[in-house]
């Protein structure tokens, strides 16, 4: 029983393409995040949610675009998807904000 | 705002032996502080945490912590490290201010722990 789950693991897509991520936690938790790790390992936080409401939302370009349909899932589209996306996604959740987020497997985008 | 700066990039150990992986941060909030690790090709889950109490925190396999308000330090210690260890580690840091920073997880750059034979 996968807690955080991910889909696709992988994806390799041209400039330009539009591509989403998607993101399922079983763990009935309240609060949802993305996270991008780049090619130097260093995470940041993108956004997180909690109750299907935007909490944080930090400097990331309006390509991204989060989506929750219910606490169970966040999603992530790109838009006009650029060299520089290559990375990898991390999705987590938690119940509350100080507790432990648990994270998904990632999922590796390389944007060719 | 908040920073972490985890002092080692790589630490190299040899079996049973002892290690520290250092962890400075800053912030003008009180914070609480994690450590996660991440094995290859895995997402990252938490090694321990300091929310409050007693500033020694303890693993579930050998790892320990000790909060330093004056210091601001998070450094993680193990006295006997095995191969499974190897690993990245990242220490994280969130302000208990609650409202815009809800959840906020700032990270260190990671450690990668090798442990060799």
């Amino acid at each position: 029983d996968t807690a955080v789950s991910q889909t696709p693991k992988y994806l390799v897509t041209q400039m330009g393409n539009d591509k989403s991520i998607k993101c399922e936690q079983n763990l009935g938790h309240d609060t949802m995040y993305w996270y991008k790790q780049d090619s130097k390992k260093f995470l940041k936080i993108m956004f997180s949610y909690n109750n299907k409401e935007l909490i944080i939302n930090e400097t990331v370009p309006n390509r991204f675009s989060p989506k929750s349909p219910d606490k169970a899932h966040l999603n992530l589209h790109i838009n006009s998807l650029e060299l520089g996306d290559s990375a990898v996604y991390f999705c987590a959740s938690s119940q509350g904000w100080t507790d432990t987020q648990y994270f998904g497997p990632g999922t590796r985008l390389t944007v060719l | 705002a908040q920073s972490v700066t985890q002092l080692d990039s790589q630490v190299p150990v040899f079996e049973e032996a002892p290690v520290e992986l250092r962890c400075n941060y800053s912030s003008s909030v009180s914070v609480y502080l994690f450590w996660y690790v991440q094995y290859p090709n895995q997402g990252l889950q938490l090694l321990l945490k300091y929310l409050s109490g007693s500033t020694l925190v303890e693993s579930i396999n050998g790892f320990e912590a000790e909060f330093n308000k004056s210091q601001t330090s998070f450094h993680l210690r193990k006295p006997s490290v095995h191969i499974s260890d190897t690993a990245e580690y990242f220490c994280a840091v969130t302000s208990n201010a609650g409202g815009t920073s809800y959840g906020k997880l700032t990270f260190g750059q990671g450690t990668i722990l090798t442990v060799h034979p």
